[in-house]
């Protein structure tokens, strides 16, 4: 079946630094990725999406690109910021013959703390 | 867009009731889903609707898991005699059948606690 593996954590950076959360997926026909945040106390909310194969997904600073070959989609950003803190979760919507199955299978997410 | 809205946020209950949560999706979307999330996991999809039919259900539901969605609008899922296993955030989303790549917006969750 579906699955989607992110790189274990938590990740503690301090401000300004690089970041990096690994995605990797295992999935049938030509999925769609997408990447979730959620802070404390709230709901997933959608950071950004890619439908295709090298398509580029961005927003806030963050960004991702959908690699078939390495069935990956690794979320980085260059300077994180303190309110940056919180849960990200890698997820993929499977679709076959331009058919979408409904629901997201998601990572188990990564905690992200960032230190001024 | 008035956003996904769920209710209760929190409910607190003894194993062995009943409890009924409920989902108000995005007016327009006619896709609502459940997912439960369990601390330090990511969601785990339930069971989801097209208008008022619903179209998959997990094996995760067990025949204690009841959802519905009468008229295409609202949703709500009941859980009978509640098991500490139970326990868990239940969260809703919706999004738009014919809108590409189908975004699913969340809502903040119904965090469910058994005695």
């Amino acid at each position: 079946g579906d699955s989607v593996t992110q790189m274990e954590g938590p990740v503690t950076l301090s401000e300004e630094a690089f970041l990096t959360i690994n995605c990797t997926y295992t999935a049938t026909g030509y999925p769609s990725l997408f990447w979730y945040v959620q802070y404390p106390g709230e709901g997933l909310q959608l950071l950004l999406k890619a439908t295709k194969a090298d398509d580029k997904g961005s927003n806030k600073g963050f960004e991702a690109t959908y690699r078939k070959e390495t069935t990956s989609f690794h979320l980085e950003k260059g300077s994180v910021q303190v309110s940056d803190s919180a849960v990200y979760f890698c997820a993929l919507l499977a679709n076959a013959g331009g058919t979408s199955y409904g629901k997201l299978t998601f990572g188990q997410g990564t905690i992200l703390t960032v230190h001024p | 867009d008035t956003g996904v809205s769920q209710n209760p946020r929190h409910k607190i209950t003894k194993r062995g009731q009943n409890v009924t949560f409920r989902c108000d999706p995005i007016s327009e979307h006619n896709r609502l889903y459940w997912y439960r999330q369990t601390l330090g996991q990511g969601p785990e999809f339930l069971t989801y609707f097209q208008n008022e039919a619903q179209l998959e259900k997990s094996r995760l539901l067990s025949d204690r898991f009841s959802a519905e969605r009468p008229k295409g609008s609202f949703s709500t899922l009941e859980i009978q005699r509640t098991e500490q296993g139970d326990s868990a955030m239940y969260l809703c989303a919706s999004s738009l059948a014919w809108e590409e790549d189908q975004p699913q917006h969340f809502g903040d969750g119904t965090r469910l606690s058994i005695l």
